[in-house]
């Protein structure tokens, strides 16, 4: 499968300040990636969809001003978190399609704790 | 969103024996994706199924793409410690989203 590459992989910030995850994925020039969200012992959830040169689209329930998504290259998306709370801390995971069939691949994810 | 719901949510199984897990959604969806994620890891693609009726197999793993286009079934055979993790399916509509289900922890016993 393809290679998608996040970093950091975790990450403790102090309430308020701000967090970049970068998404990468090294073998494939990726269209579309997905920003997902994952608390303690529950399933993912999308939180956005990213389309490299325009403006993301994000799901109901998600703060556009607070998950800043740049995808400004087909390699590379990122997500800030800005203004961190302790709500935020989660497991964040992006994607992108693969080049058949409707295959998603995604990357290991960034563990943000807020504190 | 879309509703998935998996069973079991959890299960124990002694090494060897097989184990068989499910997804029903009230959506129908033209993709059915299933997928492995271990601690601390990001999901992992085991099958993928695109059309009604549709059974794939990779290695022990097998899969089925129900005819209502609303369920899915995945059966691990001759379980080995290595398959502890928490498997989540997923739906596909035509759009690009992915709906994944509750997850089911499976646990292994040597």
């Amino acid at each position: 499968g393809a290679v998608v590459s996040q970093h950091p992989s975790w990450v403790i910030c102090k309430s308020g300040t701000s967090v970049k995850i970068e998404c990468r994925s090294l073998d494939f020039q990726a269209t579309t990636m997905f920003w997902y969200r994952q608390f303690p012992k529950q399933s993912l959830m999308l939180m956005a969809t990213s389309n490299e040169g325009s403006k993301a689209t994000y799901e109901q329930g998600v703060e556009k001003d607070k998950f800043l998504i740049n995808h400004a290259s087909l390699t590379l998306s990122t997500l800030t978190v800005t203004s961190a709370h302790p709500e935020d801390s989660s497991f964040y995971i992006c994607s992108f399609d693969g080049w058949s069939y409707n295959e998603q691949f995604f990357g290991p994810g960034t563990r943000l704790t807020v504190l | 969103g879309q509703q998935l719901n998996q069973s079991p949510q959890s299960m124990f199984i002694q090494e060897g024996e097989d184990v068989s897990m499910n997804c029903t959604s009230s959506s129908i969806f033209n993709t059915w994706l299933w997928y492995k994620q271990d601690p601390g890891e990001g999901p992992v693609l085991l099958i993928a199924l695109y059309k009604a009726g549709e059974l794939t197999s990779n290695g022990r793993l097998t899969a089925q793409f129900g005819i209502t286009r609303k369920d899915s079934f995945l059966n691990i055979s001759a379980s080995i410690p290595s398959d502890v993790g928490i498997y989540f399916c997923a739906g596909k509509t035509g759009a690009n989203n992915l709906f994944f289900g509750t997850g089911t922890r499976l646990t292994v016993i040597p």
